[in-house]
């Protein structure tokens, strides 16, 4: 398969747990990583690999994989994480990259 | 401290071929792959292509092939790409980004603050 698939739009009340997902065939194989992306900005790498977060990246931010899923955590979310987010991997082949359609993150 | 810089924005008519650039600094040019992403307005990000300034290796989205051209000049840690045949469905934000492939995962820590690129005749 050459898609990653991710739901459109999903909402969390302020401090509360919110998991965003991501599915594909090649995650069977690849790690996806994440991105968040405010209006107006480029996208900002939250979590790479089996579960890593670049410096500066608030701890609150987990990931993780089973199969061809994907997730994104946000463990306590905050206003400042509504955005619109992205997971990344290669495809099945191994060769090309994919993105998936992105989530919409709404913070209540 | 890596920045990527990319050119300005442009306009540009339909049929033309547009270039956009992207020099880098902070890190080892030829050490990591360069890529480029597409976000058309209120759409999410789709993955153009790669090269690796090391050998000149590229691999591009296959929807692109045959009008997408990534290029890596190392005398000036710059990186282009070049679209050809323009059509409006190609206005976009296109960024540069990169960061580290491994067998397991690819993923881009470092990006451009984008290129604004408007096609209209």
């Amino acid at each position: 398969s050459s898609e990653l698939t991710q739901e459109p739009a999903v909402s969390v009340a302020l401090g509360q747990t919110v998991r965003i997902t991501c599915q594909g065939d090649s995650l069977r194989i690849y790690y996806a990583a994440w991105y968040q992306q405010k209006p107006g900005q480029a996208p900002v790498l939250v979590i790479y690999g089996r579960n890593h977060r670049p410096s500066g990246i608030p701890d609150r931010f987990s990931g993780s994989s089973s199969g061809s899923t994907a997730s994104l955590t946000i463990t306590g979310a905050q206003a400042e994480d509504e955005a619109d987010y992205y997971c990344n991997s290669r495809d099945s082949s191994g060769n090309l990259l994919l993105f998936g359609g992105g989530t919409k993150l709404t913070v209540l | 401290e890596v920045h990527l810089v990319q050119s300005g924005a442009e306009v540009t008519k339909p049929g033309t071929t547009l270039r956009i650039s992207c020099k880098v600094s902070g890190y080892t040019f030829t050490d990591y792959y360069m890529h480029w992403v597409q976000q058309a307005p209120g759409k999410g990000l789709e993955w153009m292509g790669l090269i690796d300034p090391d050998d000149g290796e590229t691999r591009h989205a296959e929807k692109l092939q045959g009008r997408v051209t990534m290029t890596a000049d190392t005398s000036t840690d710059t990186a282009y790409m070049e679209l050809s045949s323009l059509r409006s469905e190609d206005s976009a934000v296109y960024y540069c980004a990169t960061g580290f492939c491994s067998r397991t995962s690819c993923y881009f820590e470092y990006w451009g603050q984008g290129t604004l690129v408007t096609v209209s005749s």
